[in-house]
C-alpha cells in the first residue's frame, strides 16, 4: 500500500458528461501528479500541483482541469467526455516539488466512456 | 527533450534464471532515472532510482539496476527470477518539469 488513495475505483459514464476524480496524497507529501494510462498513449503526465499551486503542465486537454485543496487532496475534473478519454487515471504524490524524490502512485481510477 | 526507450515489449525467463529488462535514455544534462513495476489492476510501485553516485543501484524485492553513461542505459536486473516477478516494468526519467517520463513498458513473464 503506497499510502495514496484514489476514488472512485471505477467510473462508467456517457460521452459529453463531466466527472471528478479524487486523490489523497501520502501523509506529509506536498506534490500531487496526475497521469493518464492508455493502451495507445502509454503513461502520460497531465499536471502537477505543489502545496496548492499548479507547478507543471503536461499533455492535459483544455477540457480537463485540476486543483489541490488546503488539505492537499486533489481533484481532476474531466468534462465533455469523449470515447478516447477512456483510460486509467493515476495520481502520485511526492515529498518535494522538483521530481528528485520518488513518486508514490495510487491504485488508479478506471474511466470508461460509453 | 528527455525520453526513455524500452526496446522489448516482452521478456520471458525461467524461474531461477537471471533476468534483465532493458532501458535506454536520452536527456540533456545528468539523468534522474527510475524503475517502477505494475501488477495487474494495481498502481505503479517504486523499485529503485539513480540520482548520482554508484552506478549499481539496489532496490526493492532483490532488483538492481546498472547505470551506464557511455551507453545511456539503465537496465534492470535480478540474479534469480521468481514467478511472482511477472508484471509490467516501466523505466522513467525525470522530465524538465519534474514529472516522470515513462517508457512503453516491458512485460516480464517468469515461467516455473
Amino acid at each position: 500500500d503506497s499510502g495514496v488513495t484514489q476514488t472512485p475505483k471505477h467510473l462508467i459514464t456517457a460521452t459529453g458528461q463531466r466527472v471528478t476524480l479524487r486523490c489523497s496524497p501520502r501523509s506529509g507529501d506536498l506534490s500531487v501528479y496526475w497521469y493518464q494510462q492508455s493502451l495507445d498513449q502509454g503513461l502520460q503526465f497531465l499536471i502537477q500541483y505543489y502545496n496548492g499551486e499548479e507547478r507543471a503542465k503536461g499533455n492535459i486537454l483544455e477540457r480537463f482541469s485540476a486543483q489541490q485543496f488546503p488539505d492537499l487532496h486533489s481533484e481532476l475534473n474531466l468534462s465533455s467526455l469523449e470515447l478516447g478519454d477512456s483510460a486509467l487515471y493515476f495520481c502520485a504524490s511526492s515529498a518535494g516539488a522538483g521530481g528528485n524524490n520518488e513518486q508514490f502512485f495510487g491504485p488508479g481510477t478506471r474511466l470508461t466512456v460509453l | 527533450a528527455q525520453s526513455v526507450a524500452q526496446p522489448e515489449d516482452q521478456v520471458n525467463v525461467a524461474e531461477g534464471n537471471p533476468l534483465t529488462v532493458k532501458c535506454t535514455y536520452s536527456v540533456s544534462g545528468n539523468p534522474y532515472l527510475f524503475w517502477y513495476v505494475q501488477y495487474p489492476n494495481r498502481g505503479l510501485q517504486f523499485l529503485l532510482k539513480y540520482i548520482t553516485g554508484d552506478n549499481l543501484v539496489k532496490g526493492s524485492y532483490g532488483f538492481e539496476a546498472e547505470f551506464n553513461k557511455s551507453q545511456t542505459s539503465f537496465h534492470l536486473k535480478k540474479p534469480s527470477a521468481l514467478v511472482s516477478d511477472s508484471a509490467l516494468y516501466f523505466c522513467a526519467v525525470k522530465g524538465s518539469q519534474g514529472n516522470l517520463i515513462f517508457g512503453k513498458g516491458t512485460k516480464l513473464s517468469v515461467k516455473p
